[in-house]
């Protein structure tokens, strides 16, 4: 069993539609990213959290340490959302344990 | 805005060549990684380096070598390539902390004919 299991692998939407990657653990963590890889490859990173929740723009990341899980919505999903959305997970040395991604289509 | 650069997008290689990847960060970024992306497994991590001359292996460090001769810059180093080596290698770096993120660089796609 991977360490940390997104869900679900493969996502369509419609423009404007609410949209939901849950990310699950089994480990300890110090922190926990949400990356956004689009076609051509480079990764960006989205949100570095520990607790809570934390937005930027239509992108709301949150966390329940207790539960070891994540998650992040993305409220009026637009096409340029399409990508992989991968959730990684930080142990307590500077090495992350990445989930093998979420990829997101959003059709006009 | 801050930079991870490697330095070819796409490269193709034979069989038994000695290949280098390089890459550059201009944030003075103590850590550096290599990774590579396969479909369906993931980012798994190749090496890493903690400083200048310093190393440590990941969990797939067979078949590859790293050198860091100087802070902005990190090399993955495939001895004598082979066809399993085929894969997107990504080239990322961060400050040692927990609360630190991690800069992409924007990948090469090594094939190994």
């Amino acid at each position: 069993k991977n360490e940390v299991e997104q869900s679900p692998q493969n996502l369509t939407a419609q423009e404007g539609e609410f949209i939901t990657i849950n990310c699950s653990y089994s480990v300890g963590i110090s922190a926990l990213h949400w990356l956004q890889q689009h076609p051509g490859g480079g990764i960006v990173s989205l949100f570095m959290l520990s607790s809570g929740k934390k937005k930027h723009g239509r992108l709301i990341a949150t966390i329940n340490i207790q539960e070891k899980h994540s998650s992040l919505h993305i409220t009026a999903s637009h096409p340029r959302d399409s990508a992989v959305y991968i959730c990684a997970v930080k142990r307590y040395t500077d090495k992350l344990i990445f989930g093998t991604g979420t990829r997101l289509q959003v059709f006009p | 805005d801050v930079k991870v650069t490697q330095s070819s997008r796409y490269l193709v290689k034979r069989t038994g060549e000695k290949v280098f990847l390089e890459c550059v960060q201009d944030m003075d970024h103590e850590n550096m990684f290599w990774y590579r992306q396969d479909p369906g497994l993931g980012l798994r991590l190749i090496y890493f380096s903690y400083d200048v001359k310093m190393k440590e292996k990941g969990d797939i460090p067979e078949g590859y070598s790293v050198s860091r001769e100087k802070k902005e810059r990190f090399s993955l180093i495939l001895e004598s390539a082979s066809t399993n080596q085929t894969s997107m290698y990504l080239c990322a770096s961060s400050f040692p902390s927990r609360r630190e993120k991690l800069f992409f660089g924007s990948g090469t796609q090594l094939s190994v004919l």
